[in-house]
């Protein structure tokens, strides 16, 4: 069975603060791992597909890496604006089968 | 990205009642499915909505209680029956457009409460 965990839960950062969040995570042969932000009272807003251990992809102040074991969302000198729950999710080789989410890490940036 | 528009974004329902949510895309797409995230909660996958023919349910859901439809490529309905107040929750359309493309995008959800 596919599984997904995100750690922290909660994370609090001072405006500037650089930071990692990780997503940890069992498949059945990787098609693709997913981060999402998402605010309250809206849907996920898709952020970053990675493919393959090694892979690293960028957006303003987040970087997505990702290894056999691990996915890492870094978030360097957040701003308020960053706060938001953020998701990582897998999806498997096998057919077109949906993503299986983790729990989210709850991010909050202080200015 | 894909446009996706979700009805209605919020509801109070009495217990006992139903309501059906719907999901229209702006482009047609390969694969639709319908999520629900409870209060504090990560996203649980209800069902796979299929073109045509009856949704694939994942395992505690049930057809009696989420009919689905998706008569077309581009729109998909999801029924919440017989409501009761554990129901409450924000459900949620996803979309795949297929092929080279395997995001996923969402609607920005319908927030249920039943009383």
């Amino acid at each position: 069975e596919d599984q997904v965990t995100q750690s922290p839960e909660a994370l609090r950062l001072q405006e500037g603060e650089s930071s990692s969040l990780n997503c940890s995570y069992t498949v059945s042969g990787l098609r693709g791992l997913f981060w999402y932000r998402q605010d309250p009272g809206k849907g996920p807003e898709f952020l970053f597909t990675l493919y393959s251990a090694g892979e690293e992809k960028e957006k303003e102040r987040l970087k997505a890496t990702l290894t056999k074991k691990e996915s890492f969302l870094h978030i360097t000198a957040p701003k308020p604006e960053d706060s938001a729950t953020y998701l990582c999710a897998v999806q498997s080789r096998s057919g077109n089968t949906p993503l299986v989410f983790g729990k989210g890490t709850r991010l909050s940036v202080i200015a | 990205s894909a446009v996706i528009s979700q009805k209605p974004s919020r509801d109070i329902c009495q217990r006992g009642t139903s309501l059906t949510i719907q999901c229209q895309v702006d482009s047609q797409v390969t694969m639709m499915f319908w999520y629900r995230q409870q209060p504090g909660q990560s996203l649980t996958l209800i069902a796979t909505a299929n073109q045509g023919s009856e949704a694939t349910y994942e395992s505690g859901f049930v057809i009696d209680k989420f009919p689905i439809s998706r008569p077309n490529l581009t729109f998909s309905t999801l029924t919440v029956s017989n409501m009761s107040p554990e129901d409450s929750s924000i459900y949620l359309c996803s979309v795949v457009r297929g092929g080279v493309n395997t995001e996923a995008f969402f609607g920005q959800g319908t927030r249920l409460t039943v009383v």
